[in-house]
């Protein structure tokens, strides 16, 4: 069975300070990878996924993650964040069918 | 291009009242996933369509869960009658391919059952 575990449910950061939301998976198969975003109401939307190929991965608004397989992590980084930045990220992992495996979420909130 | 619209954004109902939470996918999107948020918890999935067809409901917390789409088009996620563990954001998402593609997801639905 699959599982992510997103072990801060808080992440208080001031602005324009570098930021690191972890995530953590368990899967015995090869896996995709997911980071969604959802800003105050909001959609789910997609930051980021890995398929395949290079393990650093950049998506939108600045964000990046890497996948770690030895030691079954795929962090999302930002080296600077904006007030906007504030929102909850998700990190998700699928084996490759549409049953995507989400963690408990990790609220970023960016001080002034 | 209009997104993954889905309504009520909330609903407020009483334990036993039923509730019928809509989702309109992407045009052309041939997949559609019901996930639902407990307060707090993982997003969890409930089911898949594959146009008009059930693909997999083993997410469904029980029978008092019911999902449509009839014509392959928008569905329809009815809770009767509701209990207060039913309590949270059910989302929708579509998506072109079934695996490995981006799944498309809505605003969700917020249900408090009171």
């Amino acid at each position: 069975a699959q599982s992510v575990t997103q072990l801060d449910s808080q992440v208080p950061v001031f602005e324009e300070a570098p930021v690191e939301l972890r995530c953590n998976y368990s899967s015995s198969v090869s896996v995709y990878l997911f980071w969604y975003v959802q800003y105050p109401n909001q959609g789910l939307q997609l930051l980021l996924k890995y398929l395949s190929g290079s393990t650093l991965v950049k998506g939108i608004n600045g964000f990046e993650a890497e996948f770690n397989k030895s030691q079954t992590s795929f962090h999302l980084r930002k080296p600077s964040v904006h007030i906007s930045d504030t929102a909850e990220y998700f990190c998700a992992v699928s084996s490759g069918t549409y049953k995507y495996i989400f963690g408990t979420g990790t609220r970023l909130k960016v001080l002034a | 291009e209009a997104g993954v619209t889905q309504f009520p954004s909330h609903s407020v109902i009483e334990k036993g009242q039923t509730v019928t939470l809509r989702c309109d996918p992407i045009s052309g999107h041939d997949n559609l996933y019901w996930y639902r948020r407990v307060m707090g918890k993982e997003i969890k999935f409930l089911l898949h369509f594959v146009k008009e067809s059930k693909q997999d409901e083993s997410g469904m917390p029980n029978n008092r869960f019911l999902a449509e789409r009839t014509g392959g088009t928008y569905s329809t996620l009815k809770v009767q009658p509701a209990e207060l563990e039913d309590s949270g954001v059910y989302f929708c998402a579509s998506s072109q391919l079934a695996n490995t593609g981006e799944l498309f997801f809505g605003e969700g639905s917020r249900l408090t059952v009171l």
